[in-house]
């Protein structure tokens, strides 16, 4: 059973427009969210994170909104890049868990068309 | 600073044979974790070793086992290898705390023919 899910597998933008990544959850324990970035041939890269305890993390042209109640965060990319074309993951950690213990969404490729 | 390396980054292997990859964590880090990566199921994690000690284990049969020696690099090995077993398998390291960041290597991709 996924407790991490991302629905789109796939999203494709305009360069300079808002890129808009969601992920639902489906353990209320979850207290800490990740997002990471993927390229082909690459490890991911951690982009931002977001404690359960906020709402709102900011980095750059990064931003990242958590609303517990509705079980559902989502990652602003703004302005969007070509550069920016990857499969982002969205992740959660449970209480007294570290990030060696991530729990996964399946990823959302995003293409930023120029 | 040098990244997380893993080798072998390539790898075919025939049903029923076993496998050993490997992993050299960030020098300073002490818990590495081992990700399994399919396009059906996505990241899904193995297990985490920090300071030569299993810290964490996935839901993954028992086929699957690792390890981590004193000098923190990570082994992780597959026995009876299944067709089920290709994909990305990809090694992380962190220095220690939840709030550190976890730095992922470029994977090795397991093929299992």
């Amino acid at each position: 059973d996924q407790q991490v899910k991302q629905n789109s597998p796939s999203l494709s933008v305009q360069e300079g427009r808002i890129s808009i990544l969601n992920c639902d959850y489906t353990n209320s324990m979850f207290d800490y969210f990740l997002w990471y970035k993927k390229y082909p041939a690459e490890g991911p890269t951690f982009l931002i994170s977001i404690s359960s305890i906020k709402d709102k993390n900011e980095d750059g042209r990064f931003t990242v909104f958590l609303n517990k109640s509705a079980k559902h965060l989502s990652l602003h990319i703004v302005p969007s890049q070509p550069g920016d074309s990857a499969v982002y993951f969205c992740a959660a950690i449970f209480p007294g868990g570290s990030q060696g213990n991530l729990i996964f969404g399946k990823g959302t490729k995003l293409s930023v068309k120029p | 600073k040098a990244g997380v390396t893993q080798t072998p980054r390539y790898l075919i292997k025939t049903r029923g044979q076993q496998v050993t990859l490997s992993c050299s964590p960030i020098s300073g880090h002490r818990s590495v974790s081992w990700y399994q990566q399919t396009p059906g199921q996505g990241l899904q994690f193995l297990f985490e070793y920090f300071s030569e000690t299993q810290r964490n284990k996935g839901n993954f049969p028992g086929r699957f086992s690792g390890r981590q020696f004193s000098n923190s690099r990570s082994e992780m090995n597959v026995s009876t290898l299944e067709l089920g077993d290709s994909a990305l398998y990809l090694c992380a390291s962190s220095f220690r705390d939840r709030s550190d960041t976890q730095y992922f290597g470029p994977g090795t991709r397991l093929t299992v023919l």
